[in-house]
């Protein structure tokens, strides 16, 4: 068990619609992550927050948004589903401000199909 | 801009027998490199990283990984497959400075009887 906790786990919805996806980091991580992984592109990074503040953002598309709240969980939004936005969306969660130099720390993903 | 190849996408190992994966970066400075493992339906855990000193770094479960700066170089290998090894392996790079890591395709590994 990692110490990250991401819910739910699972979800299955139509496209055009919106969802949210939560993560919980670890205790006294102010680092949040997102990737995706899909089939045809990997994993992905797509955006991270540090203390509540967007730090740096990869491959997110503007239908997309996340943010980090006061307690340092945060919530992936995505909005306008399309079939391709079925993937795997992790969460990860690291005590300092550059993953780069330091190990994160993964949850076990949800799971996303737009049908 | 940084990039990680995982040359082989499947390999299949014989239970006992060893492994090497395969893992070439691409990046100017000195790398944050890093071997995560994904079982079925599991998230990402950590085998091993390195960041500087010992080329040679032990991870868990038995794994290790050597670091060779002229040949771009982070393979991971194991002495003895057990049936539980077998899962995706990614290799990820990370920068001085940077955010994020940048992941390689991934291997995945089957292990046989």
């Amino acid at each position: 068990d990692s110490g990250v906790t991401q819910t739910p786990k699972h979800l299955i919805t139509a496209t055009g619609q919106r969802v949210t996806l939560r993560c919980s980091p670890r205790s006294g991580d102010l680092s949040v992550y997102w990737y995706q992984q899909s089939l045809d592109q990997g994993l992905q990074f797509l955006i991270q927050y540090y203390n509540g503040e967007e730090r740096a953002k990869g491959n997110i598309l503007e239908r997309f948004s996340a943010q980090q709240f006061p307690d340092l969980h945060s919530e992936l939004n995505l909005s306008s589903l399309e079939l391709g936005d079925s993937a795997l969306y992790f969460c990860a969660s690291s005590p300092h401000r550059g993953q780069g130099r330091t190990e994160a720390f993964f949850g076990q993903g949800t799971r996303l199909t737009v049908v | 801009a940084q990039s990680v190849t995982q040359p082989d996408i499947h390999i299949t190992v014989s239970e006992g027998a060893s492994l090497e994966l395969r893992c070439n970066y691409s990046y100017g400075a000195t790398p944050y490199l890093f071997w995560y493992v994904q079982s079925p339906g599991q998230g990402l855990q950590l085998l091993l990283k390195y960041f500087s000193g010992d080329t040679l770094v032990q991870g868990i479960k038995g794994f290790e990984a050597e670091f060779k700066r002229s040949q771009s170089s982070f393979n991971l290998r194991k002495p003895s497959v057990h049936w539980s090894d077998a899962a995706e392996y990614f290799c990820a790079v990370g920068a001085n400075a940077g955010n994020m890591l940048t992941f390689g395709g991934g291997t995945r590994l089957m292990v046989k009887p």
